[in-house]
């Protein structure tokens, strides 16, 4: 099945702690891109990755890194977490030029509380 | 930069029943793309509709429609024969067929609810 999976789907933890979010997607796709969802904001990007190795930011980027060494991951790291970073995030991924970019399809989403 | 507005924060509609959500966007492009992604209880996001703006012919998937204006820069979305399992928020996104990040740009969405 086709699919974009993500990695906790829920997580508490406490401001500093430094933690990963990983993201997987099995349908050879060379566009992923991590967005936060807040009440009233609708998604906002936070990074993006055109293929391997290549990443740049979003609207969002400041407190997140993003690391693309394989096709398939994009892992979004926060290495000092902070209370302003509790939110819904959404890992999404598609073809690439010549493959259906235009759509995206979204991972099932991870609940982020930082306390 | 480009904008998506989603002027209503809560719909409600009668089940069977049609509705429209609406949505305007601002760009001075004219080639993008628009979407209607649905957000159920479950938190993910399931495209619902996609419109290519250099096509005049509005989208149809099954019991959903779009009225796509593009001198209004206005998206609509229509769900006709509403069921409890169009409940939901649903978002219009937005994305430049220049831009190079594939960025979307979201609305604030629309919060549905279906009456039985």
């Amino acid at each position: 099945e086709a699919q974009v999976t993500q990695n906790p789907r829920y997580l508490i933890t406490v401001t500093g702690k430094k933690l990963t979010v990983t993201c997987s997607q099995n349908m050879n796709h060379e566009y992923m891109s991590w967005y936060r969802q807040d009440p009233g904001l609708g998604l906002r990007q936070i990074y993006y990755s055109m293929n391997v190795e290549v990443t740049d930011k979003g609207d969002v980027p400041e407190g997140y890194k993003v690391s693309r060494k394989e096709k398939r991951n994009f892992p979004l790291i926060l290495e000092s977490p902070s209370p302003n970073q509790t939110s819904l995030y959404f890992c999404a991924s598609s073809g690439g030029p010549g493959q259906g970019i235009d759509t995206q399809y979204f991972g099932p989403g991870t609940r982020l509380t930082v306390l | 930069a480009q904008t998506v507005t989603q002027s209503q924060p809560e719909m409600s509609v009668q089940e069977a029943e049609t509705v429209t959500l609406s949505c305007t966007y601002d760009t001075s492009e004219s080639d993008y793309y628009l979407f209607w992604y649905k957000q159920p209880p479950s938190r993910q996001m399931i495209l619902v509709i996609r419109q290519e703006a250099y096509k005049q012919q509005n989208a149809t998937e099954n019991r959903f429609s779009v009225n796509f204006q593009k001198a209004a820069k206005s998206f609509s979305l229509k769900i006709s024969d509403s069921q409890l399992g169009d409940a939901a928020m649903y978002f219009c996104a937005y994305r430049s067929a220049r831009d190079s990040n594939y960025q979307l740009i979201w609305g604030a969405g629309t919060k549905l609810i279906i009456k039985p």
